[in-house]
């Protein structure tokens, strides 16, 4: 299976701040690469997919990018909503695995 | 909209099986795979198990063969997941989730969720 690392595993900011997480891949999984956004007791929520395309009724302020192995999500400006769990997931091969999160916190 | 309604928390013993259902509403069930996934507390999402839409064959993670089954009524609109010898380590709230598309082997996003299921194992 290939093993999904995050880091950082959590981080604390500010309103407006911009944060960058990263997520690298066992294996070279060319742009098959997607992030989720987590609440406290909801379902995830995609926010981006194959690397750096934004879904639909996402904010602008979310961006990703990366291939093969290294992919990051940025948050240009941190707003009070953007509060939550963070988690990559290769779709390039089963099965798909998400990484371990990156909890973002005031 | 789309919408997966899943059933409620269960608490079984260990040894017991569980049956998780998600019936799916507000598009046409044929035109997307459903996957299960679960999720341990603190933990990423894991896959357990898919079936594709058109062909409705079932795959399993690796680590979950012989232990689940997963099936698709497609006259309720509804898919289920069954785990059977349950052990403390299967504690986890079950999710099932549509894919974007049908028959998805590269590429697989996960675009609607349930609202998942908590599967509690204890003596």
């Amino acid at each position: 299976d290939i093993q999904m690392t995050q880091s950082p595993s959590s981080l604390s900011a500010s309103v407006g701040d911009r944060v960058t997480i990263t997520c690298r891949t066992s294996q070279r999984i060319s742009r098959y690469l997607n992030w989720y956004q987590q609440k406290p007791g909801q379902a995830p929520r995609v926010l981006v997919s194959a690397a750096s395309t934004l879904e639909s009724g996402v904010p602008s302020r979310f961006s990703g990018r990366g291939s093969e192995t290294d992919f990051t999500l940025t948050i240009s400006s941190l707003q009070p909503e953007d509060f939550a769990t963070y988690y990559c997931q290769q779709s390039f091969i089963s099965p798909w695995t998400f990484g371990q999160g990156t909890r973002v916190e005031i | 909209q789309v919408q997966l309604v899943q059933s409620g928390t269960e608490v079984k013993k260990p040894g017991a099986s569980v049956r998780v259902s998600c019936k799916a509403s507000g598009y046409s069930f044929s035109d997307n795979d459903i996957h299960w996934l679960r999720q341990a507390p603190g933990q990423g999402p894991e896959c357990v198990g898919w079936s594709h839409s058109d062909s409705g064959t079932m795959n399993y993670a690796r680590k979950f063969e012989g232990r689940v089954t997963v099936t698709r009524d497609m006259f309720t609109n509804t898919a289920y997941m069954e785990f059977t010898g349950l052990t403390s380590d299967d504690t986890a709230v079950y999710y099932c989730a549509r894919v974007r598309g049908k028959a998805v082997i590269r590429g697989v996003v996960y675009d609607s969720w349930g609202q998942g299921t908590l599967v509690i194992v204890s003596s």
